[in-house]
Order: C-alpha cells, then structure tokens, then sequence
C-alpha cells in the first residue's frame, strides 16, 4: 500500500483561504509527479492540479486557477494545496493522488482518502 | 478543451459482461485510463493505458482503446462490481475525467 493521508479540511467562509496537506509514506515521494482532485456533493471527478517531481512545473484547471496554489515539500514527503478566495462551488472532498510518471502526466496509481472542505457561511 | 463523454449509467445482469464506452475525438490516440469509485470510498484504479490492469484488479476487467471511443469491459458481474466509473486522459496539460458512469449490477 502507499498510504496518502489528507488533512486540513474543514468548514470555511466565502473569499476566506484553507491549506490541505497530503503526507506520503511507502514510496520515493521526490520522483513522482502529485495531483489534486476534487469531488462535489452527489458529483464526479474533477481534475484540479499537478505539480511535478521536482515542483518546477505546476498547471491548472481553469475553475481554480489565479485561486488556488500546489505545491511540495520533498523534504517532508507532504504535498499541498492553497485555496484562497474560496467560493461556494470550491465545497468538495478533495484527494490527492500520484502519479505513475515522474511528471504528473499519466494516471493516479494510488489515491488518498479525501478532506472534506465546506465553503459556507 | 478536451471532453469526455460516459453513458449516465448502465446496467447488467448477475454474471453477464458489462461495457462501459468513454467517447473523445481520436481518443484511439490518447492513453485511457479508468477508476472505479464504490460508495463513500476513494477512486482505485482498474486499467490503465487503455488494457492493463494493476496488480489485485481481477482477469473480468478489460479495456480497448480505438478511433473515437475506449470501453471497459467486465465480465461475470459480480454485486461488488457496483460502483462509479472514470476515463481519463491527460490533454494539453491537463487530466481529462468523464463524467462517470454508475454501474448498477442487477
């Protein structure tokens, strides 16, 4: 198993920030490629972010982009995730998951459990 | 931007082969990859690069990847087999998922 554990979650207001955090354990977490992937209430897989191996290449889905920043500390084998300016439609279990390749471009072998983040006031 | 398109649901009797299509443009040219997502749980994968299957995922799951349209295919449904199903591929610098497809096992 490769254990990815989530946590930071939680209930936040409209335009106010969060920071998840995933920590990795089981595998060489500097060689991978890492992503976030969202899930709303009763909906599917959406794609967030992917940060490569070394951290210099980092890209975005168009929803959250200028919002929220990936980032790694391989030092830490922790990857994360600044939201700011959160919105309503940003509520959503969010995963971390790897990647096969060491550049984020193939497919998510393995995957965290989820944090759940709630946007509301 | 790349779009996938996934059948809302599909059904198949106990024992019976399931197939489930994922629609693109060219997708035959793509690398498709599928995750199977049961109630309250995380994704798993179940095939990758249109026809391989991680180590633990049972011989019933299949994959074919070709022109416009990749489908996976399992056989012998079984009840566990119940779940949501994702393509995905990576596009322009981006992970494509469709949109999911609930596989109901009668």
């Amino acid at each position: 198993q490769v254990p990815l554990v989530e946590s930071g979650g939680g209930v936040v207001q409209p335009g106010r920030s969060l920071r998840l955090s995933c920590a990795a354990s089981g595998f060489t977490f500097s060689s991978y490629g890492m992503h976030w992937v969202r899930q709303a209430p009763g909906k599917g897989l959406e794609w967030v972010a992917v940060i490569w191996y070394d951290g210099n290449n980092k890209y975005y889905a168009d929803s959250v982009k200028g919002r929220f920043t990936i980032s790694r500390d391989n030092s830490k084998n922790t990857l994360y995730l600044q939201m700011n300016s959160l919105r309503a439609e940003d509520t959503a279990i969010y995963y971390c998951a790897k990647d096969h390749s060491t550049f984020g471009d193939s497919y998510f072998d393995y995957w965290g459990q989820g944090a759940l983040v709630t946007v509301s006031s | 931007s790349y779009e996938l398109t996934q059948p809302l649901s599909v059904s198949v009797a106990l024992g019976q082969t399931a197939r489930i299509t994922c629609g693109g443009s060219n997708i035959g040219g793509k690398d498709v990859h599928w995750s199977q997502q049961r109630p309250g749980q995380a994704p798993v994968l179940v095939i990758y690069r249109d026809s391989n299957r991680p180590s633990g995922i049972p011989e019933r799951f299949s994959g074919s990847n070709s022109g416009n349209t990749a489908t996976l295919t399992i056989s012998r449904a079984q009840a566990g087999d119940e779940a949501d199903y994702y393509c995905q591929v990576w596009d322009s610098s981006t992970v494509v998922f469709g949109g999911g497809t609930k596989l109901t096992v009668l």
